[in-house]
Protein backbone atom coordinates (compact mmCIF):
# COMPACT_ATOMS: atom_id res chain seq x y z
CA UNK A 1 0.00 0.00 0.00
CA UNK A 2 1.30 3.34 -0.42
CA UNK A 3 -0.33 6.52 1.18
CA UNK A 4 0.89 10.39 0.10
CA UNK A 5 0.41 13.22 1.82
CA UNK A 6 1.25 17.27 1.55
CA UNK A 7 -0.73 18.27 -0.99
CA UNK A 8 -1.37 21.71 -0.76
CA UNK A 9 -2.75 25.23 -2.58
CA UNK A 10 0.48 26.73 -2.67
CA UNK A 11 1.33 30.47 -4.35
CA UNK A 12 3.20 30.57 -7.54
CA UNK A 13 7.08 30.66 -6.16
CA UNK A 14 6.59 28.51 -3.53
CA UNK A 15 7.25 25.10 -1.92
CA UNK A 16 5.43 21.87 -1.10
CA UNK A 17 7.13 18.88 0.47
CA UNK A 18 5.12 15.94 -0.44
CA UNK A 19 5.58 12.40 1.07
CA UNK A 20 4.65 8.38 0.40
CA UNK A 21 4.37 6.33 3.57
CA UNK A 22 4.51 2.76 2.05
CA UNK A 23 3.75 -0.67 3.34
CA UNK A 24 3.36 -4.34 2.71
CA UNK A 25 5.96 -4.87 0.96
CA UNK A 26 10.42 -4.65 1.39
CA UNK A 27 10.15 -0.78 0.54
CA UNK A 28 14.33 -0.62 0.59
CA UNK A 29 14.11 -3.24 -2.61
CA UNK A 30 12.38 -1.18 -4.45
CA UNK A 31 12.94 2.18 -7.11
CA UNK A 32 10.35 4.23 -6.64
CA UNK A 33 8.81 7.23 -8.33
CA UNK A 34 6.23 10.18 -8.52
CA UNK A 35 4.05 10.76 -11.69
CA UNK A 36 1.07 13.41 -11.78
CA UNK A 37 -1.84 14.02 -13.47
CA UNK A 38 -2.82 17.53 -14.49
CA UNK A 39 -6.89 17.97 -14.29
CA UNK A 40 -8.48 16.02 -17.46
CA UNK A 41 -4.95 15.46 -18.62
CA UNK A 42 -2.66 12.19 -18.86
CA UNK A 43 -0.17 10.84 -17.03
CA UNK A 44 3.69 12.07 -16.33
CA UNK A 45 6.64 10.86 -14.69
CA UNK A 46 8.10 13.31 -12.92
CA UNK A 47 10.77 11.58 -10.82
CA UNK A 48 12.52 8.57 -9.92
CA UNK A 49 14.78 7.06 -7.32
CA UNK A 50 16.79 3.77 -7.09
CA UNK A 51 16.57 1.07 -4.08
CA UNK A 52 19.07 2.57 -1.93
CA UNK A 53 18.42 6.36 -2.86
CA UNK A 54 21.80 6.67 -4.29
CA UNK A 55 20.54 7.30 -8.14
CA UNK A 56 17.95 9.69 -8.89
CA UNK A 57 16.22 11.10 -11.87
CA UNK A 58 14.19 13.63 -13.27
CA UNK A 59 11.48 15.02 -15.77
CA UNK A 60 12.79 17.81 -17.86
CA UNK A 61 10.45 20.00 -16.62
CA UNK A 62 11.22 19.43 -12.94
CA UNK A 63 14.47 18.94 -13.18
CA UNK A 64 16.50 22.01 -10.87
CA UNK A 65 13.42 22.52 -9.06
CA UNK A 66 12.44 19.32 -7.85
CA UNK A 67 13.86 17.25 -5.32
CA UNK A 68 13.80 13.42 -4.46
CA UNK A 69 14.03 10.98 -1.51
CA UNK A 70 13.33 8.03 0.12
CA UNK A 71 13.98 6.98 4.16
CA UNK A 72 14.07 3.54 3.63
CA UNK A 73 14.43 3.07 7.93
CA UNK A 74 10.94 4.96 7.46
CA UNK A 75 9.95 3.33 4.02
CA UNK A 76 8.84 6.84 3.50
CA UNK A 77 9.33 8.24 -0.25
CA UNK A 78 9.42 11.69 -0.89
CA UNK A 79 9.50 14.90 -3.22
CA UNK A 80 10.25 18.25 -2.66
CA UNK A 81 8.96 21.10 -4.98
CA UNK A 82 10.32 24.35 -4.99
CA UNK A 83 9.75 27.46 -7.15
CA UNK A 84 6.12 26.09 -8.46
CA UNK A 85 4.39 27.19 -10.97
CA UNK A 86 0.83 27.23 -12.18
CA UNK A 87 1.94 23.97 -14.51
CA UNK A 88 2.77 21.85 -11.41
CA UNK A 89 -0.84 21.79 -10.93
CA UNK A 90 -1.83 18.01 -10.86
CA UNK A 91 -2.73 14.92 -8.67
CA UNK A 92 0.64 13.37 -7.48
CA UNK A 93 0.67 9.63 -7.38
CA UNK A 94 3.17 7.71 -5.91
CA UNK A 95 4.06 4.35 -7.47
CA UNK A 96 6.28 1.51 -6.96
CA UNK A 97 8.89 0.22 -9.62
CA UNK A 98 10.86 -3.10 -9.93
CA UNK A 99 13.17 -4.51 -7.47
CA UNK A 100 16.62 -3.17 -7.27
CA UNK A 101 16.21 -0.93 -10.34
CA UNK A 102 18.06 2.19 -10.47
CA UNK A 103 14.94 4.41 -11.13
CA UNK A 104 15.75 5.44 -14.30
CA UNK A 105 13.00 4.10 -16.09
CA UNK A 106 9.83 1.53 -15.27
CA UNK A 107 6.43 0.23 -14.89
CA UNK A 108 4.63 0.67 -11.87
CA UNK A 109 2.69 -2.38 -10.57
CA UNK A 110 1.50 0.06 -7.66
CA UNK A 111 0.29 3.26 -7.21
CA UNK A 112 -1.43 5.60 -4.07
CA UNK A 113 -4.61 7.02 -4.57
CA UNK A 114 -2.88 10.07 -4.94
CA UNK A 115 -2.73 13.69 -3.10
CA UNK A 116 -3.57 17.15 -5.54
CA UNK A 117 -1.31 19.97 -5.18
CA UNK A 118 -2.77 23.34 -6.85
CA UNK A 119 -0.60 26.19 -7.76
CA UNK A 120 -2.57 29.30 -7.76
CA UNK A 121 -2.34 33.02 -6.32
CA UNK B 1 11.55 12.05 -25.26
CA UNK B 2 10.22 9.12 -27.02
CA UNK B 3 6.73 10.04 -27.82
CA UNK B 4 4.22 7.84 -28.08
CA UNK B 5 1.00 7.78 -29.60
CA UNK B 6 -2.28 5.95 -29.35
CA UNK B 7 -5.41 5.14 -31.37
CA UNK B 8 -8.27 5.99 -30.96
CA UNK B 9 -8.40 8.64 -28.97
CA UNK B 10 -11.80 7.53 -27.52
CA UNK B 11 -13.97 4.55 -29.06
CA UNK B 12 -17.20 3.23 -28.30
CA UNK B 13 -18.45 -0.36 -27.40
CA UNK B 14 -20.72 -2.51 -25.66
CA UNK B 15 -20.69 -5.07 -23.45
CA UNK B 16 -19.22 -8.37 -25.15
CA UNK B 17 -17.56 -7.07 -27.90
CA UNK B 18 -13.83 -7.43 -28.60
CA UNK B 19 -11.60 -4.60 -28.76
CA UNK B 20 -8.09 -3.33 -29.85
CA UNK B 21 -6.70 -0.59 -28.89
CA UNK B 22 -3.28 0.32 -30.44
CA UNK B 23 0.21 2.06 -29.39
CA UNK B 24 2.65 3.65 -31.54
CA UNK B 25 6.35 4.47 -30.34
CA UNK B 26 8.99 6.94 -31.90
CA UNK B 27 11.35 5.13 -32.31
CA UNK B 28 11.99 1.11 -31.57
CA UNK B 29 11.80 0.60 -27.87
CA UNK B 30 11.54 -3.65 -28.40
CA UNK B 31 9.09 -4.70 -26.23
CA UNK B 32 9.40 -2.24 -23.11
CA UNK B 33 6.03 -1.33 -23.33
CA UNK B 34 3.40 -1.46 -20.60
CA UNK B 35 -0.32 -0.68 -20.39
CA UNK B 36 -2.35 0.51 -17.74
CA UNK B 37 -6.29 0.57 -16.97
CA UNK B 38 -7.66 4.04 -14.92
CA UNK B 39 -11.52 4.21 -14.00
CA UNK B 40 -12.79 7.56 -13.12
CA UNK B 41 -11.40 8.99 -10.05
CA UNK B 42 -9.25 6.33 -9.45
CA UNK B 43 -5.49 5.74 -9.66
CA UNK B 44 -3.80 3.97 -12.27
CA UNK B 45 -3.17 -0.20 -12.21
CA UNK B 46 -0.87 -1.21 -14.38
CA UNK B 47 -2.21 -4.12 -16.90
CA UNK B 48 0.46 -5.63 -19.11
CA UNK B 49 3.99 -4.91 -18.81
CA UNK B 50 7.05 -5.70 -21.04
CA UNK B 51 4.67 -6.03 -23.94
CA UNK B 52 2.49 -9.21 -23.22
CA UNK B 53 3.11 -9.74 -19.96
CA UNK B 54 -0.12 -10.28 -17.63
CA UNK B 55 0.19 -8.29 -13.96
CA UNK B 56 -1.26 -10.69 -11.67
CA UNK B 57 -4.82 -10.32 -10.84
CA UNK B 58 -5.60 -9.15 -14.10
CA UNK B 59 -8.42 -10.84 -16.03
CA UNK B 60 -7.47 -13.43 -19.04
CA UNK B 61 -9.56 -11.33 -20.93
CA UNK B 62 -6.86 -8.66 -21.36
CA UNK B 63 -3.63 -9.29 -23.34
CA UNK B 64 -1.06 -7.33 -25.64
CA UNK B 65 1.32 -8.08 -28.00
CA UNK B 66 3.60 -5.72 -30.42
CA UNK B 67 7.26 -4.95 -30.71
CA UNK B 68 9.34 -2.53 -31.86
CA UNK B 69 7.30 0.29 -32.66
CA UNK B 70 3.83 -1.04 -33.02
CA UNK B 71 1.55 -2.38 -29.84
CA UNK B 72 -1.53 -3.37 -28.98
CA UNK B 73 -4.08 -4.37 -26.06
CA UNK B 74 -6.86 -6.50 -26.79
CA UNK B 75 -10.04 -7.22 -24.33
CA UNK B 76 -11.34 -10.48 -25.61
CA UNK B 77 -14.97 -9.81 -24.06
CA UNK B 78 -15.62 -5.97 -22.54
CA UNK B 79 -17.25 -6.25 -18.72
CA UNK B 80 -19.03 -3.33 -17.53
CA UNK B 81 -16.00 -2.57 -15.36
CA UNK B 82 -13.38 -2.27 -18.49
CA UNK B 83 -15.52 1.11 -19.72
CA UNK B 84 -11.93 3.39 -18.57
CA UNK B 85 -9.53 5.08 -20.15
CA UNK B 86 -6.08 3.01 -21.31
CA UNK B 87 -2.48 4.15 -21.23
CA UNK B 88 1.07 2.85 -22.82
CA UNK B 89 4.44 3.67 -21.22
CA UNK B 90 7.30 3.22 -23.01
CA UNK B 91 10.45 1.86 -20.16
CA UNK B 92 12.76 1.57 -22.56
CA UNK B 93 14.51 4.99 -22.08
CA UNK B 94 14.09 7.58 -19.72
CA UNK B 95 11.91 9.97 -19.75
CA UNK B 96 9.04 6.76 -19.18
CA UNK B 97 6.63 8.72 -21.37
CA UNK B 98 2.85 7.92 -21.42
CA UNK B 99 0.46 7.85 -24.64
CA UNK B 100 -2.41 10.21 -23.99
CA UNK B 101 -4.90 7.42 -23.17
CA UNK B 102 -8.02 5.67 -24.95
CA UNK B 103 -11.05 6.25 -23.53
CA UNK B 104 -13.36 3.55 -23.54
CA UNK B 105 -16.79 4.13 -23.67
Amino acid sequence: QLLESGGNLVQPGGSLRLSCAASGFTFSRYAMSWVRQAPGKGLEWVSGVGATGVTRYYAGAVEGRFTVSRDNSKNTLYLQMNSLRAEDTAVYYCVKGREYSSGEVDWFDSWGQGTPVTVSS
Amino acid sequence: DIQMTQSPSSLSASVGDRVTITCRAGQTIGTYLNWYQQTPGKAPQLLIYAASNLQGGVPSRFSGSGSGTEFSLTISSLQPEDFATYYCQQSYDTPGTFGRGTRLE
